[in-house]
């Protein structure tokens, strides 16, 4: 089964600051790479999808980006909403294993 | 709109029975995936497994196969999560999710969870 690494595992940031979120694969997956936010106590939401598609709804200020094996989420200018537990997931194959979360908090 | 209606939390003693239930609405039930995501205390997100109900094809997760059964009622748009006798470590809540597969792949719909505690 394919893996996925996070990094980093949490980080502490200041409200308009630039995140930068990456996501590992242990082989290539093309751009087949989701990635979701969730809150405490809530279902995770969707972010982006095929690495680079931004889900509607979703603030411009969130990008995904990379294939192959890594891949990034960027959040331009965090805002105070932005603050949750975000992972990434993979549609290579079956099973379509979650990254371990990156936990982002106030700084 | 689409919908994922889950069925409510439960506690359950070790050896138990247990079979959890996601209602769909809004969309062909039966044309798209439809799985589970487990979700320990304090941890990450786990993929279980989903099923496509048009067929009943089910995809497991390695870690979950043999110890869920997953499976889908196309004549009340429901799909379940059932185990056969409860141990403490399925302390968890249990999420569902609509998922679209391949290189587009996402779950953009999710239930609301379903906390099952398993204690004596």
């Amino acid at each position: 089964a394919i893996q996925l690494t996070q990094s980093p595992s949490s980080l502490s940031a200041s409200v308009g600051d630039r995140v930068t979120i990456t996501c590992r694969a242990s082989q290539g997956i093309s751009s087949a790479v989701a990635w979701y936010q969730q809150k405490p106590g809530k279902a995770p939401n969707l972010v982006i999808y095929g690495a680079s598609n931004l889900e509607s709804g979703v603030p411009s200020r969130f990008s995904g980006s990379g294939s192959g094996t890594d891949f990034t989420l960027t959040i331009s200018s965090l805002q105070p909403e932005d603050f949750a537990t975000y992972y990434c997931q993979h549609f290579n194959s079956f099973p379509y294993t979650f990254g371990p979360g990156t936990k982002v908090d106030i700084k | 709109e689409v919908q994922l209606v889950q069925s409510g939390a439960e506690v359950k003693k070790p050896g138990e029975s247990l079979k959890i239930s996601c209602k769909g609405s809004g969309y062909s039930f039966t044309s798209n995936w439809i799985g589970w995501v487990r979700q320990m205390p304090g941890k990450g997100l786990e993929w279980m497994g989903i099923i496509y109900p048009a067929d009943s094809d089910t995809r497991y997760s390695p870690s979950f196969q043999g110890q869920v059964t997953i499976s889908a009622d196309k004549s009340v748009s429901t799909a379940y999560l059932q185990w056969s006798s409860l141990k403490a470590s399925d302390t968890a809540i249990y999420y569902c999710a609509r998922w679209l597969t391949g290189t587009a792949g996402r779950a953009e719909y999710w239930g609301q969870g379903t906390l099952v505690t398993v204690s004596s």
